[in-house]
């Protein structure tokens, strides 16, 4: 079956440094999504990625999608300790009744 | 507007009780999807249904669990004859369209002695 990776499973960072975690699928997404949760709570809602090599910026952070559309990547500049919590990736496959596949998602703890 | 709505938010049962965990969705969403996610895992797909049907339930146990999303209601996760293996938050998240974000309830948190 479908499977999707992610790198690191866990990123300690003093604040003011960046962050970047990886996503890689078996196979090839319609979609990646992805959403952050914090420690105790829910996951929410940041962004979907849908066309080839696409890159999308929410102020401090930068989201891209492969060109094979197997791959995605979360970068987070200048951590602050509000950036705190799992994120992760989340793919859907064409075909697959719009079914998400999570990734194990990385924790980011920032030190003050 | 409110969210996703889940409750109990925290269940404790017994060996061979039952379980049965409520969700509903946003206003206007119709489609649901149910996840359980054990600790230090991510989210491990179980059933999505729309009002009355089960789309796809591919990640649903064959035996003891079941889900429904009735036409008036919320949507029942109903897991029987719990076993200690049970034990996990499980959440619900609703959509307006399918393939759309998916918002995501508070969870409920089974805890199975």
């Amino acid at each position: 079956g479908q499977q999707v990776m992610q790198i690191p499973q866990y990123q300690h960072v003093q604040e003011g440094e960046d962050f970047t975690t990886y996503c890689n699928s078996s196979t090839t997404l319609s979609n990646i999504q992805w959403y952050k949760q914090r420690p105790g709570g829910h996951p929410v809602f940041l962004i979907q990625l849908v066309k080839s090599g696409e890159v999308k910026k929410q102020k401090r952070l930068t989201f891209q999608f492969g060109e094979a559309k197997k791959n995605s990547s979360l970068h987070i500049t200048a951590t602050q300790t509000t950036d705190v919590g799992t994120y992760f990736c989340a793919g859907e496959v064409a075909g697959s009744n719009y079914k998400l596949t999570f990734g194990k998602g990385t924790l980011l703890t920032v030190n003050p | 507007n409110a969210g996703v709505m889940q409750n109990p938010r925290h269940l404790v049962r017994r060996r061979g009780q039952e379980a049965r965990l409520r969700c509903s969705p946003m206003k206007g969403h119709s489609h649901v999807y149910w996840y359980r996610q054990l600790p230090e895992e991510g989210l491990k797909f179980m059933v999505y249904l729309q009002k009355e049907n089960i789309i796809d339930e591919s990640g649903m146990p064959k035996e003891r669990f079941s889900a429904e999303f009735p036409k008036e209601g919320p949507s029942i996760l109903r897991i029987q004859q719990v076993v200690r293996g049970d034990s996990a938050a499980y959440f619900c998240a609703s959509s307006g369209t399918s393939g759309d974000e998916q918002f995501f309830g508070p969870g409920t948190r089974l805890t199975v002695l």
